[in-house]
């Protein structure tokens, strides 16, 4: 499994865009990049996934470069509510996904 | 969201006592799984269970073992709990591990406290 390194935290302000980049230098052909959101006293909830360039959801947006050793997640527009821990997970066609300490985001007013 | 439910949801017990955590879900997903959570060290995954009767061992399965009979059920059991299981205890399922349909959904979590 690619073994994927985060940022440990970050703060933000409310109404601000937020990019929370993830490296993946020994990401495998046939891996997926995923990214999982967890807020306090809860399990972690599926944002968005991608293999290539550039995906949105009514969430998020998930750009991947072309060498594929790096993902950003992208917020846009932050508001209090997404103050969270955000995981980057790496893999294909396994379930030992590895979810690591995440970073955490921290939106101000 | 996914009906998943945990059982119980706080416990708190003795070294030395045996626990078993249950995770129930509705929607008959092939694929559950159990994690557990500290600070520091983020979601480890304990065990998995890819069908009935049918589990595998995760990164951190020791003092740790699972059982699973129905599809909806799987069971989590400390035979002797220690201080060092203190932690929170997540129940995942998901319907695929294919690689482009694999998102897992979480249960609440339960939190376990050994004295």
């Amino acid at each position: 499994l690619a073994k994927t390194t985060q940022p440990i935290s970050m703060d933000s302000y409310e109404g601000q865009e937020v990019n929370i980049t993830c490296s993946h230098n020994n990401i495998a052909t046939n891996d997926y990049i995923t990214w999982y959101q967890q807020f306090p006293s809860q399990g972690p909830r599926f944002i968005i996934q991608g293999y290539k360039t550039k995906v949105t959801n009514e969430v998020a947006s998930l750009f991947i470069p072309a060498d594929r050793k790096s993902s950003t997640l992208s917020l846009p527009r932050v508001s209090l509510s997404d103050t969270a821990v955000y995981y980057c997970l790496v893999g294909s066609g396994t379930y030992k996904y590895i979810f690591g300490t995440g970073t955490r985001l921290k939106v101000l007013a | 969201d996914a009906g998943i439910t945990q059982s119980p949801r706080h416990k708190v017990t003795e070294t030395g006592t045996p626990v078993t955590l249950r995770c129930h879900q509705t929607e008959n997903h092939r694929y559950m799984y159990w994690y557990r959570q500290d600070p520091g060290h983020g979601l480890r995954l304990i065990h998995y269970s890819y069908g009935v009767k049918d589990t595998d061992k995760g990164e951190v399965s020791d003092g740790y073992s699972v059982s699973r009979s129905k599809t909806e059920d799987f069971l989590l059991t400390l035979e002797s709990a220690t201080s060092s299981q203190t932690s929170v205890y997540f129940c995942a399922i998901s319907e695929s591990i294919a690689r482009e349909n694999n998102e897992q959904f979480f249960g609440p979590g339960t939190r376990l406290t050994v004295l």
